[in-house]
């Protein structure tokens, strides 16, 4: 069973960069032909897709969010990571990482992550 | 991009009742359609995937259906446990979610 774990800091300060790490288990990432993603849900508000990687290190981004997201793999360490620039109060919200599998929809979720952008 | 249109936002129901959601997208996805269900402070919950494939595990009363631009996602019998929150998702270009339909 591929179970996903987020990490990083919880609080980050506006104009700085959000950083999250996902770390996979239960499988290797490299396995199967999967695609990793990361969404974002604000406070009461719906699912917001930030954009995925394979393990060859090909990258989609959603085209609003595409000039300050970063998203790169670590095979060794079965993990891949979320970097977000010039963050700002509208980026607070829980980050997710998921496996956007063969189909294209997320079938392994993590729990969440909440980061707050405050000074 | 390609948008994701739901209906209702919010819909009361009671145990025992057939309930039924939309979702429309803004241009053809063919059956490239995810549901999901999400409980206050959980991660959302794979329900259906390629429009009314249902993910193992997932109780039957659950189903989906549509194709192009038009899709449902129907409970044929609302239990305690379904009262949540309901979102499709389009995959045929990157990946978009509709706004939520919460069931109360």
């Amino acid at each position: 069973q591929v179970q996903l774990q987020e990490s990083g800091p919880g609080l980050v300060k506006p104009s700085q960069t959000l950083s999250l790490t996902c770390t996979v288990s239960g499988g290797s990432i490299s396995s199967g032909s999967s695609y990793w993603s990361w969404i974002r849900q604000s406070a009461g508000k719906g699912l917001e897709w930030i954009g995925r990687i394979n393990t060859s290190g090909n990258t989609n981004y959603n085209l609003s969010l595409r000039s300050r997201v970063t998203i790169s793999v670590d095979t060794s360490k079965n993990q891949f990571s979320l970097k977000l620039s010039s963050v700002t109060a509208t980026d607070t919200a829980v980050y997710y990482c998921s496996r956007d599998g063969f189909g294209g929809y997320f079938d392994y979720w993590g729990q969440g992550a909440l980061v707050t952008v405050s000074s | 991009d390609i948008q994701m249109t739901q209906s209702p936002s919010t819909l009361s129901a009671s145990l025992g009742d057939r309930v039924t959601i939309t979702c429309r997208a803004s241009q053809r996805i063919s059956s490239w359609l995810a549901w999901y269900q999400q409980k206050p402070g959980k991660a959302p919950k794979l329900l259906i995937y390629k429009a009314s494939s249902l993910e193992s595990g997932v109780p039957s009363r659950f189903s989906g259906s549509g194709s192009g631009t038009e899709f449902t996602l129907t409970i044929t019998s609302l239990q305690p446990d379904d009262f949540a929150t309901y979102y499709c998702q389009q995959y045929n270009s990157m990946r978009t979610f509709g706004q939520g339909t919460k069931v109360e």
